[in-house]
C-alpha cells in the first residue's frame, strides 16, 4: 500500500531534549516535506525536500533541522524543543513529476513540548 | 506573493442541507488546485484535484468543485451534506514551477446539525 509511515503519533517532551520524528515513504516519491499545524493557522510549511541531499527552508524553519540521505526517509529533528513548537505535524511526499500531482500526507505526530 | 484564502473559517449547514465551501487563491497562472479533508484526529486525506479541463470536477464522498479562473476561485460543494462530513477543510495550490510544494489555506472547520 502506497503510503506516508510518520513515528511516533503522539510525543511529550520537556523543553530542551533533542527528539526525532521519523517519517519514510514507500512511493519513490522526489519531494518531501513537513509542515505543521496549529489553530486558526492552517498548514505551515517548515522544511522541504527536492531529492535526496537538496534540503531548503520552508515558511517556519527556526528551530527545527531535516536530513534527506535516502530517497524515502526524511527526519524531522528539534534539537532544543521548545514550548512554541507544541503542535501537530505531518510530513508529506509528492512526485515532482509534471509539477507533482497532491500531496500523500503521513498521519500526524502530535508534539507537546512542556 | 502566492497565497490562498478560504474566507469563512466555521460554517454550520443542517444535515440534507448543501454546502459551499469557498476558496480563492492568488497567482499569475493557472494553478493545480486542491481540496483536502481532514477529520477530527486523523491526516489529510485528498477530496479532489484540478489540473486542466472541464473547471466542474468530481471528487470522492460526492463533492464537487469548480474552478473559475476569472473570480480565482475554487469553491467545493456538496448538494446534501452528511453528518459524517464534519470536519476540517483545506484549500490548496500547487504549479508547475514549484516542483512539489502545496501552499495551503488557513482551513474551513465544518459543523452539521442533526
Amino acid at each position: 500500500e502506497a503510503q506516508v509511515t510518520q513515528n511516533p503519533r503522539y510525543l511529550i517532551t520537556v523543553t530542551g531534549k533533542k527528539l526525532t520524528v521519523t517519517c519514510s515513504q514507500n512511493m519513490n516519491h522526489e519531494y518531501m516535506s513537513w509542515y505543521r499545524q496549529d489553530p486558526g493557522l492552517g498548514l505551515r510549511q517548515i522544511y522541504y525536500s527536492m531529492n535526496v541531499e537538496v534540503t531548503d527552508k520552508g515558511d517556519v524553519p527556526e528551530g527545527y533541522k531535516v536530513s534527506r540521505k535516502e530517497k524515502r526517509n526524511f527526519p524531522l529533528i528539534l534539537e532544543s524543543p521548545s514550548p512554541n513548537q507544541t503542535s501537530l505535524y505531518f510530513c508529506a511526499s509528492s512526485s515532482t513529476q509534471a509539477g507533482g500531482r497532491g500531496y500523500t500526507f503521513g498521519s500526524g505526530t502530535r508534539l507537546t513540548v512542556v | 506573493a502566492q497565497s490562498v484564502t478560504q474566507p469563512d473559517i466555521h460554517i454550520t449547514v443542517s444535515e440534507g442541507a448543501s454546502l459551499e465551501l469557498r476558496c480563492n487563491y492568488s497567482y499569475g497562472a493557472t494553478p493545480y488546485l486542491f481540496w483536502y479533508v481532514q477529520s477530527p484526529g486523523q491526516g489529510l486525506q485528498l477530496l479532489l484535484k484540478y489540473f486542466s479541463g472541464d473547471t466542474l470536477v468530481q471528487g470522492i464522498k460526492g463533492f464537487e468543485a469548480e474552478f473559475k479562473r476569472s473570480q480565482s476561485s475554487f469553491n467545493l460543494r456538496k448538494p446534501s451534506v452528511h453528518w459524517s462530513d464534519a470536519a476540517e477543510y483545506f484549500c490548496a495550490v500547487g504549479a508547475a514551477a514549484w516542483g512539489g510544494k502545496l501552499i495551503f489555506g488557513q482551513g474551513t472547520t465544518l459543523q452539521v446539525k442533526p
